[in-house]
């Protein structure tokens, strides 16, 4: 089974220049994920997608960030424009619901794309 | 108060000996428990996970819950040097994933 797939792996930029990041999950999980990783620190959820709908996205930038995931499969962030605190590492992860009880699912992560901001 | 709590180490430990990671969590009403682990410049990936109190045992792993202290815990038992990482806690409350800052883990040979 293919994992999550990212690109760009790396990217590094300006400040005020704009960047994209591009996700396909593992084929038939609907949940979808982004992640902020800075340096030192755990992974923050900016925006979760169930098929192509936003289910949380209370921690995203919006002034600056956005993310689609248009036909519930793969998806894009967007950064515009970037600042130099959004140096960082940006995980995708995709998780198929359990039905376990309390509806716990586990999240596969990609292997993130380093931003850095300049 | 972090919604997830670990101490960021570093943690060493000796090759052969059990290594302790602890977390604890604010949201009474969380339903389960991760333990990821992420070598240097690598992505988290999952060790294992719990819902119920008590222990769960996977080969050298296990994970220990107290929902009444709000507590979870990793053991690894014969630390080998390829177990050397960051371990992140990472709490599922109603909606989202929330991950604490991680334990840094250094065996010694």
């Amino acid at each position: 089974e293919a994992g999550v797939a990212q690109s760009p792996r790396y990217k590094i930029i300006e400040k005020r220049q704009s960047v994209a990041f591009w996700c396909n999950p593992i084929s038939g999980h609907a949940t979808l994920y982004w992640y902020q990783q800075i340096l030192g620190q755990g992974p923050k959820l900016l925006i979760q997608f169930q098929n192509n709908g936003v289910v949380d996205d209370s921690q995203l930038p919006k002034d600056r960030f956005s993310a689609e995931r248009l036909k519930g499969v793969d998806s894009t962030l967007k950064i515009q424009p970037a600042k130099l605190e959004d140096s960082a590492v940006y995980l995708c992860a995709s998780s198929a619901r359990s039905r376990r009880a309390g509806g716990a699912d586990t999240q596969y992560f990609g292997p993130g794309t380093r931003l850095t901001v300049l | 108060q972090k919604e997830v709590e670990q101490n960021s180490g570093p943690l060493s430990v000796p090759e052969g000996a059990i290594a302790s990671l602890n977390c604890t969590y604010s949201d009474r009403g969380s339903q389960s428990f991760f333990w990821y682990r992420q070598y240097s410049g690598k992505s988290p990936e999952l060790i294992m996970f719990i819902y119920s109190n008590g222990d769960k045992e996977d080969g050298r792993f296990t994970a220990q819950l107290n929902k009444a202290s709000q507590y979870v815990s990793l053991l690894i038992r014969d630390s080998q040097p390829s177990d050397s990482a960051t371990y992140l806690c990472a709490v599922r409350g109603a909606q989202k994933l929330v991950f604490g800052q991680g334990t840094r883990l250094t065996i010694n040979p």
